[in-house]
């Protein structure tokens, strides 16, 4: 079973306009959430993570929301830009018994259209 | 500080042949873990290393083992290669621990066919 899913396999934004990007989860031992961003024949990268004690972080264009009630985290960019345009990965933080795995959403393709 | 490396960047097996992946990492980080991405799908963890002569299974090691004698490599051994084993591999590496969120870093990836 899928504890991380990213229901949106790709989403099309206007470039300026906001950008985001939903995830979804199951477990709620995760105790951190972290959105990677990978470019066509790269490894993902680092992008902006959430603890699961707070509902809102923020880095310059990107901010993280996440909502434990209903077991969600989104990603905004505001404003997008056609660098954005990527592969963004969802994951999760599994609790010590599982060794701090980070278990994966499946990605969401955003294309920035200029 | 070269981050994490990764050998070859691009290879073509034959059903049954055997090869190593290599990683390396400069970061002096006591975690390493070996991923492969299949098309339209999320990363699947196949083992990983929470230090030097310490391996684990992730979600999916049939076909695959590993070693870690060093903090700096960690080596994906493939024997007898299968069609189901085409993928992209990334090794990743991180401090991991209770204190830290977790964070990974991925090297650039191997993409592997196995005809």
């Amino acid at each position: 079973d899928q504890q991380v899913k990213q229901n949106s396999p790709s989403l099309s934004v206007q470039e300026g306009r906001i950008s985001i990007l939903n995830c979804d989860y199951t477990n709620s031992m995760f105790d951190y959430f972290l959105w990677y961003k990978k470019y066509p024949a790269e490894g993902p990268t680092f992008l902006i993570s959430i603890s699961s004690i707070k509902d809102k972080n923020e880095d310059g264009r990107f901010t993280v929301f996440l909502n434990k009630s209903a077991k969600h985290l989104s990603l905004h960019i505001v404003p997008s830009q056609p660098g954005d345009s990527a592969v963004y990965f969802c994951a999760a933080r599994a609790p010590m018994d599982s060794n701090y795995q980070l278990i994966w959403g499946a990605g969401t393709k955003l294309i920035i259209k200029p | 500080n070269a981050g994490v490396t990764q050998t070859p960047k691009f290879r073509i097996l034959k059903i049954g042949q055997s090869m190593t992946l290599q990683c390396t990492q400069d970061m002096n980080h006591n975690y390493m873990y070996w991923y492969r991405q299949d098309p339209g799908m999320g990363l699947k963890l196949i083992y990983y290393s929470v230090g030097a002569g310490i391996t684990d299974k992730g979600e999916v090691p049939n076909g695959y083992n590993v070693s870690r004698s060093t903090t700096e490599d960690f080596p994906l051994r493939l024997e007898l290669a299968a069609p189901s084993q085409t993928s992209v591999y990334f090794c990743a590496s991180s401090y991991s621990s209770g204190r830290e969120d977790g964070t990974q870093y991925f090297g650039p990836g191997t993409r592997l066919t196995v005809l």
